[in-house]
């Protein structure tokens, strides 16, 4: 079953900071957050692991809540660049192919000037 | 970095046609490569899990004799959208996994792939 991810949408002006929420209904085992600009691949921000939490850059950081089955993505002093629509995908816990992601619907995240 | 080339990168083919699109690992190898379906603002649906010497698994709802897959060798798995039709116009992505365990996922480009 697909994540779901909140907001659907955000728009921000430049410095400002913004969340995106990611929740399951499955236990997980891993969260993986990517950001994709319009044509263009995925592109891997960080993979949030059961049990640990992983840094992927400075400004951009996550947080992973096995018990809640939700991870949380958090950008900080926001950049035209971080413009994109960013998706979560999930693997669940016990599943035999650790890459074999889900992902949700995305949230498209616009900086202004 | 892991880089994934995915070719061609936009096609045009007639109805009833045959379209083949590779996805290579350029820098490493990889066991197990999955290819998706996108449709416009829309998330990346799973179509099927493509490994190396077996067969592909196929998500539910997607027609296998349809969307045959191949996967080779170690760094190329081929998609061919057989017998295309107006309603398999999409947008189709593949990533591959690096060995070891907790790699993340390295995307190829894209094909924008249009049946007339």
């Amino acid at each position: 079953q697909q994540p779901v991810q909140s907001p659907q949408a955000v728009i921000l002006r430049e410095g400002e900071d913004a969340v995106i929420n990611c929740s399951s209904s499955k236990a997980l085992y891993s969260v993986h957050w990517y950001r994709q600009k319009h044509g263009e691949a995925p592109v891997f921000l960080m993979i949030l692991l059961k049990g640990g939490e992983q840094k992927g850059h400075e400004k951009i950081s996550a947080s992973f809540n096995e018990k809640k089955q939700q991870s949380s993505l958090y950008l900080t002093a926001s950049q035209l660049s971080y413009s994109g629509t960013y998706f979560c995908g999930t693997a669940n816990a016990g599943g035999t192919s650790y890459g074999k992601l889900t992902f949700g619907q995305g949230t498209i995240l616009t900086v202004h000037p | 970095g892991a880089v994934v080339s995915q070719h061609p990168s936009r096609v045009i083919c007639k109805s009833g046609t045959s379209v083949k699109i590779e996805c290579r690992s350029l820098d490493f190898q990889a066991t197990t490569m999955f290819w998706y379906r996108q449709f416009p603002k829309k998330s990346l649906m799973l179509m099927a899990t493509s490994n190396e010497g077996s067969k592909a698994t196929y998500e539910q709802g997607v027609e296998k004799d349809k969307f045959l897959i191949n996967h080779a060798s170690l760094t190329l798995s081929t998609l061919t959208v057989t017998s295309a039709h107006p309603e398999d116009s999409s947008f189709y992505i593949c990533s591959a996994l690096p060995t070891g365990r907790n790699s993340p996922l390295h995307f190829g480009n894209g094909t924008r792939l249009t049946v007339t």
